[in-house]
């Protein structure tokens, strides 16, 4: 079975730094997919960012970076330059392959708050 | 383009009351997945769908059923609800692929 771990519950960051938000996975696969989603207060989920098992560089989408360490099993997200609405829960996710429906497991979510 | 719309946003339930969520999408997606998320958690699989008539169980479908008779529609049916049930619903959609999840805005459940 595969499995998600955001480690740190939640993080304080001063508006403009840089901050890393942890996921590492456990899975046997060598097929998976890896995503980050942002949860706003207002409830809902925004994908932010994915990154396949094969793929060779790490995706970028404007600010947002995933730092991908396939053999440490880890798919920690970046966000340069925080900005006041980047306050929200961020989810990780895996996409098992190996099924047909090719669902989303997803870990328990880290609580990010940007200072002003 | 509505993306998934869910109906409704809110619902109170009493404890044995049965209802049915709501889920539809337009964007002609084969793959259709039902969440929930307690407070201050993740989202956990309920059902999904590969397509019209099949569906299939997920991490945790007791006290939940589905049926998938068109493309566009994804239903949930409660029966008996419980005050376990008491939760945020999110059904999502995606294409064939390697394509990422598009969600509704959820339904905040609470049954008392």
């Amino acid at each position: 079975a595969q499995k998600i771990t955001q480690t740190q519950p939640g993080m304080f960051v001063q508006e403009k730094e840089a901050v890393t938000l942890d996921c590492t996975y456990d899975t046997s696969d060598q097929s998976y997919g890896l995503f980050w989603y942002k949860q706003p207060s207002s409830g809902e989920m925004i994908f932010l960012i994915y990154q396949g098992s094969y793929d060779e560089q790490n995706a970028t989408e404007g600010r947002y970076s995933l730092n991908f360490q396939k053999a440490r099993k880890s798919a920690n997200l970046v966000i340069s330059a925080s900005q006041l609405g980047d306050s929200a829960m961020y989810f990780c996710a895996m996409r098992d392959d190996n099924n047909a429906g090719n669902m989303l497991t997803f870990g328990g979510g880290t609580r990010l708050m940007v200072k002003p | 383009n509505a993306g998934v719309t869910q109906t409704p946003k809110f619902r109170i339930l009493k404890i044995g009351q049965s209802m049915t969520l709501q889920c539809t999408q337009d964007m002609n997606h084969n793959y259709m997945y039902w969440y929930r998320q307690d407070p201050g958690m993740g989202l956990k699989l309920i059902y999904y769908s590969v397509g019209a008539g099949i569906t299939d169980k997920g991490e945790v479908p007791n006290g939940y059923n589905v049926s998938r008779s068109t493309t566009e529609d994804f239903p949930l049916r409660l029966e008996l609800a419980a005050p376990s049930q008491t939760s945020v619903y999110f059904c999502a959609s995606r294409t064939a692929g390697y394509s990422p999840l598009h969600f509704g805005n959820g339904t905040r459940l609470t049954v008392t």
